[in-house]
Order: structure tokens, then C-alpha cells, then sequence
């Protein structure tokens, strides 16, 4: 079975800190993501990667940076936390870029920005 | 552009009821459609998806969803509800792998 693990389930900061949200997954898989889910609002895309080191904008990128170092492990960086970032946070991971390609995720990280 | 919307953010069904969960779907390009569940402080499961084979796609737990083009819907089924089935369910449609749009989200209680 795939395993994406999150670093965190919960999290609570201070506004103003850096904040590091951690994914890895088991499977050797190619892309992640990052999502940010808000109730009403669903599921919407940070930013997500398609190999190591390389990265690509999603919908709402701002206020968020990504580190990918190594194929397994995919970083969500908030670099200065506001209150409107709490939220919870999913990653995911898919094999490969095929659009009929699953994506598997994480547990969440519910992060509480005081 | 792809999107999909999911009618009615909760719904309610008692114990062995017909579970019924609609989307509808806009894509310009024959879709891909998933649908996950979220059950309480977990990450989305998929539950089945469609993939341009048969049109009726069976999943897991009981669930099955049909593909109806001409209605642009993908309406998720369970003959019967059981308790557990009480959690979120997203509907979502991908363009490709990089960019899979989800719905709102259906909140399904189940009451005994």
C-alpha cells in the first residue's frame, strides 16, 4: 500500500513565524502536492512537483514556498504565518502524470495560526 | 476549464437508506472523474474512479457512480447506508495529473 506521511497533525503558531510542514511518501512516486482545505471551499492546490527539485504554482501560492531535495520527501514552507493560513493542510502523491493516475494522501496537518 | 460541482453540502439518510451524492462536471476534454472520502481527521481515500472504460464503476465499500455524458454528471450510489459511511465525500475531475480540480464537498450523516 502507498503511505504519504505528514509530519504533524496539528500545529499551532505564532503569527510572523516560519512555519515547515513536512510530506513523505513510500512509493517511489514521481509527482505531490500540497492543498490547502477550508470547509465550502474543498480542496485547492498550493503548489505541487513533478520531479525533485523541481516545482510548479498552483492556485493560491502566495505566502508559501516548497522544497523538493529528495524524490520521496516534498516541504511546505509558510515563511512569515498569518492568522489566514490556519487551515488544514493535505499532501499527496500520484505515480506519474497520466490524468487517470490516483493520488494518494496524508493524514492532514491541522495548523492554528494565533 | 475543469470544474465540478458538488449539489448539496449535507445530506442526511437514515440507516439502510438509498445514498445518493450528486456532481455534475464541466471539462473540454473527455474527463477523468474521481470520487474520494474523507473520513473525520483523516486524508482522502479514493473510493473509484472513471477512466473512460465502462460508464458504471464500482468502488469500494458498496459505492458505485455512473458516467452520463449528455447530463455531464457523475451521481455517486449505495443501495444501503451504513453507519460508517458517515464522512465527507469530493468529487473531482482531472484535466491532468497536475491539475485535478475537486468540489466543495458533501458532508453524508447517517442516523440510526
Amino acid at each position: 500500500d502507498v503511505k504519504v506521511t505528514q509530519s504533524s497533525r496539528y500545529l499551532v503558531k505564532r503569527t510572523g513565524e516560519k512555519v515547515f510542514l513536512e510530506c513523505v511518501q513510500d512509493m517511489d512516486h514521481e509527482n505531490m502536492f500540497w492543498y490547502r482545505q477550508d470547509p465550502g471551499l474543498g480542496l485547492r492546490l498550493i503548489y505541487f512537483s513533478y520531479d525533485v527539485k523541481m516545482k510548479e504554482k498552483g492556485d493560491i501560492p502566495e505566502g508559501y514556498s516548497v522544497s523538493r531535495e529528495k524524490k520521496e520527501r516534498f516541504s511546505l514552507i509558510l515563511e512569515s504565518a498569518s492568522t489566514n493560513q490556519t487551515s488544514m493542510y493535505l499532501c499527496a502523491s500520484s505515480l506519474s502524470a497520466d490524468r487517470s493516475e490516483t493520488q494518494y494522501f496524508g493524514p492532514g496537518t491541522r495548523l492554528l495560526v494565533l | 476549464a475543469q470544474s465540478v460541482t458538488q449539489l448539496g453540502s449535507h445530506v442526511s439518510v437514515s440507516e439502510g437508506a438509498l445514498v445518493l451524492l450528486r456532481c455534475n462536471y464541466s471539462s473540454s476534454v473527455p474527463p477523468y472523474l474521481f470520487w474520494y472520502v474523507q473520513y473525520p481527521n483523516q486524508g482522502l481515500q479514493l473510493l473509484l474512479k472513471y477512466t473512460s472504460a465502462a460508464t458504471l464503476v464500482k468502488g469500494i465499500n458498496g459505492f458505485e457512480a455512473e458516467f452520463k455524458k449528455s447530463e455531464t454528471s457523475f451521481h455517486l450510489t449505495k443501495p444501503s447506508a451504513h453507519m460508517s459511511d458517515a464522512a465527507e465525500y469530493f468529487c473531482a475531475v482531472s484535466y491532468n495529473n497536475n491539475d485535478m480540480r475537486f468540489g466543495a464537498g458533501t458532508r453524508l450523516t447517517v442516523k440510526p
